[in-house]
């Protein structure tokens, strides 16, 4: 079955530029995650949307960093004004929400910021 | 709050060599324990995971890893390896109730023929 797609693949931008990240989850899986990875750096958590719960945003860097997830499904992660440190590979991941710690990931999307 | 080391950021293995790539969890009650692994320009695929019973596990593509809680470690091992398994390995650890998991920086293994 399909699993989890995030476009684009890459993204260059210039600094300064908005970009938009997307992630379709898989069909049925409530729960969704954004990480960013960097360059010889682990997974990092960045926002978690379970159901119609209120998102923990918690991982979130900064207030340039937001994230909406439509009708429980598609989700958005938007970068503002966005700095070279911002370059990295981001992953989005979803799960069922009685087996939330099984995630199935996505490609990713790599932001390289100029 | 919960943390995850893999003191090992590059491992070479020969083909058809055994494997272990190591990792150490902090957490105080009993964790919840996964392996993920990402191939080149993949996302990440689970390995297998622990949850509570038997501390030896079994996964996909002929990993296991055995839960040491006295040594607070995971180990993912295995006895042959191919080269298809040239990837990049990541511990991570979760709780029950705790819908974060947190990863570690992940071991980049190397197969040479």
């Amino acid at each position: 079955g399909a699993g989890v797609s995030q476009s684009p693949s890459n993204k260059v931008t210039e600094k300064g530029k908005d970009v938009e990240l997307r992630c379709d989850p898989i069909s049925g899986h409530t729960a969704l995650y954004w990480y960013r990875q960097s360059l010889g750096q682990g997974l990092e958590f960045l926002i978690y949307f379970q159901g119609n719960s209120a998102p923990d945003k918690s991982g979130l860097p900064s207030d340039r960093f937001s994230a909406e997830r439509t009708g429980g499904s598609v989700s958005t992660l938007t970068i503002q004004r966005t700095q070279q440190e911002d370059s990295a590979v981001y992953l989005c991941a979803s799960s069922l929400a009685r087996q939330s710690y099984e995630q199935y990931f996505g490609p990713g999307t790599r932001l390289t910021v100029t | 709050a919960q943390s995850v080391t893999q003191p090992d950021i590059h491992i070479t293995v020969s083909e058809g060599a055994s494997l272990e790539l190591r990792c150490n969890y902090s957490y105080g009650a009993t964790p919840y324990l996964f392996w993920y692994v990402q191939s080149p320009g993949q996302g990440l695929q689970l390995l297998l995971k622990y949850f509570s019973g038997d501390t030896l596990v079994q996964g996909i593509k002929g990993f296991e890893a055995e839960f040491k809680r006295s040594q607070s470690s995971f180990n993912l091992r295995k006895p042959s390896v191919h080269w298809s398994d040239a990837a990049e390995y990541f511990c991570a650890v979760g709780a029950k109730g705790y819908q974060k998991v947190t990863f570690g920086t992940g071991t980049k293994l190397q197969v040479i023929p």
